[in-house]
């Protein structure tokens, strides 16, 4: 238990469908991440957040929303998703802002498949 | 787009052997460089983090050593054993808000 917990683990939707998925850090942490994992492809940083404030937002396309109502939780929003974004999204947090080399706590990840 | 390579892609090795695989960085823009171990069905999990050129990290047979100024870091696992076997990532970090660059990994499989 890394402390950083993710749901659903797994998700199926269509393409017209909306969903979101969850991440809550236990940690006292003030910065929160994004990632995408594709199949054969390296981890993808999508986006962050520090102290509730997006810092940055890595060409993301805008069917993916993502929200931080505080520093504990993070969401992302989906909505008229694509096949090729069926992927291990991956949720992480640490302690100090961003600009700093902190390690980063990982969630165990949701594996969501488009239809 | 930064290229953090690792290598090999994969491997397997008997119990008891030891092994090392490498993470090959941009020698420029240097911040720290992070190694994860990474199960199956479980969380990515830190190993190291090393900013120093000439750093040397060491957790149980696990260790590490980092070079910034050829851009590379070596994982080295002493007797390796079968709970070894999972997939260890490397990430670069080039600074700004904690912008790391992950690279695909090395899948290690400890055959008992």
């Amino acid at each position: 238990e890394t402390g950083v917990t993710q749901t659903p683990r797994h998700l199926v939707m269509g393409m017209t469908n909306k969903k979101s998925l969850k991440c809550e850090q236990h940690l006292g942490h003030n910065a929160m991440y994004w990632y995408k994992q594709s199949a054969k492809k390296p981890l993808e940083l999508m986006f962050v957040y520090s102290l509730e404030e997006r810092v940055e937002n890595n060409s993301v396309p805008s069917r993916f929303s993502p929200e931080c109502p505080n520093s504990s939780h993070l969401f992302l929003h989906l909505h008229t998703l694509q096949p090729e974004d069926s992927a291990l999204y991956l949720c992480a947090s640490s302690y100090s802002k961003a600009g700093s080399t902190d390690t980063q706590y990982f969630g165990p990840g949701t594996r969501l498949t488009v239809l | 787009i930064l290229n953090v390579e690792q290598s090999p892609q994969s491997l397997h090795v008997q119990e008891g052997d030891s092994t090392n695989f490498t993470c090959s960085f941009p020698s420029s823009n240097f911040y720290a460089l992070h190694w994860y171990r990474w199960e199956t069905a479980k969380s990515p999990e830190a190993l190291f983090v090393m900013t120093l050129n000439g750093d040397e990290k060491k957790k149980g047979r696990i260790s590490a050593t980092l070079n910034t100024k050829e851009g590379y870091s070596y994982l080295y696992i002493k007797g390796s054993q079968p709970e070894d076997s999972a997939t260890y990532l490397c990430a670069f970090h080039s600074g700004g808000y904690q912008k790391v660059t992950f690279g695909t990994g090395t899948k290690l499989q400890v055959i008992p």
